[in-house]
């Protein structure tokens, strides 16, 4: 059961545009919800991150909204470039056992085009 | 230069070997993880270790071994019993406070072929 949903699977944006990538979850004991980028052949890097007492961060280009009552929360890529383009995964981490653990999404393959 | 180094990149191996994985971080980080990555896919939890000489099975174990001897190492052995072991390896750590920005940081993965 896939505890973190996020969609779009695939995602083409102008460069300028906005990318919106949009993620749900069920377990509202997850305390944190970090957005991860990785390129191809590499490993995800961590891009930005909120807690479920915020309702937005933002960084740069980059943004967080989050939605507690709708257990929802999006990535929004203001100015997208096409050194944007990656794969984007959203994830939640735990609690309890393995409370550390950290539930991602199947990942958006964003593309930028020029 | 603090980080994660996993070796080697890339890994070929037959059918009916045993293969290990190494993975090495010099962050002083408690937490230790193995996600395996197909294509199109999200990345599957393997195993993780909160501590040193302690280890826990994830979604995927069956097939997969790893040891928690010292705290900078966690190799994953991917046995003969694993039955598709073609996937990309990632390798994560955490600092394991549990506190806000005690987030995982990947290494940059070890992509296994079975030929």
């Amino acid at each position: 059961q896939q505890q973190v949903k996020q969609s779009p699977q695939s995602l083409i944006v102008q460069k300028g545009g906005i990318s919106i990538i949009n993620c749900a979850y069920e377990n509202t004991a997850f305390d944190y919800f970090p957005w991860y980028q990785q390129f191809p052949g590499k490993g995800p890097a961590l891009l930005i991150a909120i807690r479920p007492d915020v309702s937005e961060k933002k960084e740069g280009r980059f943004t967080i909204s989050f939605n507690k009552s709708a257990k929802q929360f999006s990535l929004h890529i203001m100015d997208s470039q096409p050194g944007d383009s990656a794969t984007y995964f959203c994830a939640a981490r735990g609690a309890g056992t393995g409370a550390n653990n950290l539930f991602f999404g199947t990942g958006t393959r964003l593309t930028v085009i020029p | 230069d603090g980080g994660i180094t996993q070796s080697p990149k890339y890994l070929f191996r037959k059918e009916g070997q045993n293969v290990t994985l190494s993975c090495e971080q010099n962050l002083n980080h408690d937490a230790m993880y193995w996600y395996r990555q197909d294509p199109g896919q999200g990345l599957r939890l393997i195993y993780y270790s909160q501590i040193v000489n302690d280890f826990q099975k994830g979604d995927i174990a069956e097939g997969y071994s790893v040891s928690r001897e010292k705290k900078e190492s966690f190799p994953l052995t991917v046995t003969s019993a694993q039955k598709n072991p073609t996937a990309f390896y990632l390798c994560a750590s955490s600092p394991g406070t549990g506190q806000f920005g005690d987030t995982q940081y990947f290494g940059p993965g070890t992509r296994l072929t079975v030929l």
